[in-house]
């Protein structure tokens, strides 16, 4: 079965600093790859997606992420954050057995952005 | 823009009752799912549906039933509800089976006390 591990909980970084949230996934077929945002209070909205392609994939609110096959990563990044990006991220996967179009998502990072 | 609605942002309910948690999607969309999330899990699925009178059980179906008896429309059923029921519910839905872009809704806080 497949499974996505963010490796990080909690990841407190200053405003302005560099960020990279982590995440691998198990899987031995093609998979799709997702990060969304949960902003206090919200439901979760789509960051960026992986599909085929460049496996570097830029999203909204100046995000992107990397694919790396031979890794099984798709880590998030962003050069430089805002106090605004302070939420929790969840990576996801597609499940590809069955047709079904689920997703797997995994435990969540929160990302705390400090002045 | 697709919306998701899910009728109620906080419940509060007795061990025992019957919880009906309602979401409605307006763009004609054929797969519907109920995830809750808590702390430190993550989204875990609840159960889905790719069609009206269809359901599929997902990871965590136990103490739940659904309904989806419209295609807009896709109600989740704490048949009788326990404090471990405590939990947001979140309510997604896409396009097809080929499409994983979900649509989420607002969330239901539940806690039953």
């Amino acid at each position: 079965a497949q499974s996505v591990t963010q490796l990080d909980s909690q990841v407190p970084v200053f405003e302005e600093a560099p960020v990279e949230l982590r995440c691998n996934y198990s899987s031995s077929v093609s998979v799709y790859l997702f990060w969304y945002v949960q902003y206090p209070n919200q439901g979760l909205q789509l960051l960026l997606k992986y599909l085929s392609g460049s496996t570097l994939v830029k999203g909204i609110n100046g995000f992107e992420a990397e694919f790396n096959k031979s890794q099984t990563s798709f880590h998030l990044r962003k050069p430089s954050v805002h106090i605004s990006d302070t939420a929790e991220y969840f990576c996801a996967v597609s499940d590809l057995s069955g047709n079904t179009g689920k997703l797997i998502f995994g435990q969540g990072t929160t990302l705390q952005v400090k002045p | 823009d697709v919306k998701v609605t899910q009728s109620s942002r906080y419940l509060v309910k007795r061990t025992g009752e019957k919880v009906f948690l309602e979401c409605v999607q307006d763009m004609d969309h054929e797969n519907m799912f109920w995830y809750r999330q808590d702390p430190g899990l993550g989204l875990r699925l609840i159960y889905f549906s790719y069609d009206v009178k269809m359901k599929e059980k997902g990871d965590i179906p136990e103490g739940y039933s659904v309904s989806r008896e419209k295609k807009e429309r896709f109600s989740l059923i704490l048949e009788s509800a326990s404090t471990n029921q405590t939990s947001m519910y979140l309510c997604a839905s896409s396009y097809s089976r080929v499409d994983y872009g979900y649509t989420f809704g607002s969330g239901t806080r539940l806690t039953v006390v």
